[in-house]
């Protein structure tokens, strides 16, 4: 089974500034048949559900502000927040088929 | 718009069998690639696959697991059914069912707390 995981596993951020969280995974999750790699990022704020930011390594969803980017390939990916917002502050987890990273926590410095 | 709502008891005590129900809108389980899937998460900790259904009846399992999950789904009630036999209080979690699109969650139901406790 693949095993995602993240680090760090928590960071204090100044408002403002960039946040980074990166995930690796113990195998390849770039499919050739399509050349996309088979990572999401979600967001979970406290006492809500996770949130779905991004697919395919880089793809982000309808409404989910620019600030929030994805980049990577096979098996090394990184979640970048340009500018850190307060309503950033969450959990973040990368999956890739049926595994979940162990998750980031972002707070405000 | 897509909704997903878990029902199901809050409280069973080890050893029992628990049986959760996913009522869903907004899609149907019939639609090619489309799936649901049952995710956990035990207080304070991380996210963890239990299991998927596809719209072909293809079922994946969490291999730790697999002996004590079924998984079944019902197009025209648009329900999907998770049972997990031999409930010990490490299962104490929000149980959490959601659409899939591949392997990529797109949607989340609201969860599930279910706290296992004699």
């Amino acid at each position: 089974d693949i095993v995602m995981t993240q680090s760090p596993d928590s960071l204090a951020v100044s408002l403002g500034e960039r946040a980074t969280i990166n995930c690796t995974s113990s195998q390849s999750v770039l499919y050739s048949s399509n050349n996309k790699n088979y990572l999401a990022w979600y967001q979970q704020k406290p006492g809500q559900p996770p949130k779905l930011l991004i697919h395919w390594a880089s793809t982000r969803e309808s409404g989910v502000p620019d600030r929030f980017s994805g980049s990577g390939s096979e098996t090394d990916f990184t979640l970048t927040i340009s500018s850190l917002q307060a309503e950033d502050v969450a959990v973040y987890y990368c999956q890739s088929r049926f595994s979940f990273g162990g998750g980031t926590k972002v707070e405000i410095q | 718009q897509i909704t997903l709502k878990e029902s199901g008891p809050s409280l069973v005590k080890p050893t029992q069998t628990l049986t959760l129900t996913c009522t869903f809108s907004g899609f149907s389980l019939s639609t090619n690639g489309v799936g649901v899937g049952w995710i956990r998460q035990p207080p304070g900790k991380a996210l963890e696959w239990l299991a998927l259904i596809y719209w072909d009846d293809d079922k994946r399992y969490r291999p730790s697991l697999k002996s004590t999950l079924t998984i079944t789904k019902d197009t025209s009630k648009n329900q999907v059914v998770l049972t997990m036999t031999n409930m010990d209080p490490v299962d104490t979690a929000t149980y959490y069912c959601a659409h899939i699109v591949g392997t990529t969650v797109t949607v989340w139901g609201q969860g599930t707390l279910v706290t296992v406790s004699s």
